[in-house]
């Protein structure tokens, strides 16, 4: 079957590091997906990786292993505005979205 | 990126009347729609796959004739709530599938928020 696991909640200082994990298995594999989304909004785009590394983008990373099937959203110098749940998302073979149950981050001062 | 509008953004309806979401690609043609529903502090549960132009396929346990979903063209899909029942207040929210490159990114509408009373 497929399936997406990440962990439930999370929470970090402002100003530091979280890693958020996402483990995956799916039929087929055409990239993994990292969502943004805050209570009562839909979900914004993040990032995508489809290659084996890191991807930065500003104070978001994100990193896939294929052969692991894992991937891990990395947000530096965090903000209280980064508190949100944060989804992930591996497409299959079909290009359809498989969802994570995201993880919820909460900000502390 | 790409936008995708929907409406309404809340709507409150009487049990047992009918509602209807339209979901809009602003800047780009979506061949794919997908609709989804989200209860409170869960994740988002895919409910069909809208294509231009066919019927909509259906994930299990979604009721094609209570959710009724036409993709007319390639920028507007809309779902229908028939009958709406308490039990249908949820958040919906509508995603467009657009090819970027080499692959695919998934946008999403603002979400509507349903209650039935």
């Amino acid at each position: 079957g497929q399936n997406i696991d990440q962990p439930t909640e999370m929470t970090a200082t402002e100003g530091a590091i979280v890693q958020i994990n996402c483990t995956y298995q799916t039929s087929g594999f055409n990239g993994l997906f990292w969502y943004q989304q805050h209570a009562g909004e839909a979900p914004t785009f993040l990032s995508y990786n489809v290659l084996d590394g890191l991807e930065e983008k500003g104070r978001f990373s994100s990193f896939l292993s294929r052969s692991k099937g894992y991937s891990y959203l990395l947000l530096k110098e965090l903000q209280m505005k980064d508190s949100a749940s944060y989804l992930c998302a591996a497409m299959d073979s079909n290009y359809q979205l498989i969802w994570g149950a995201g993880t919820k981050l909460i900000i502390k001062p | 990126g790409a936008v995708v509008s929907q409406h309404p953004s809340r709507v409150i309806c009487k049990s047992g009347t009918s509602v209807k979401i339209e979901c809009r690609s602003l800047d780009f043609q979506a061949t794919t729609m997908f609709w989804y529903r989200q209860f409170p502090k869960q994740s988002l549960m895919l409910m069909a796959t809208s294509n231009e132009g066919s019927k909509a396929t259906y994930e299990q346990g979604v009721e094609k004739d209570k959710f009724l979903i036409n993709h007319a063209s390639l920028t507007l899909s809309t779902l229908t709530v028939t009958s709406a029942h308490p039990e249908d207040s949820s958040f919906y929210i509508c995603s467009a599938r657009v090819l970027a490159g080499s692959y695919y990114e998934q946008y999403f509408g603002p979400g509507t928020r349903l209650t039935v009373t």
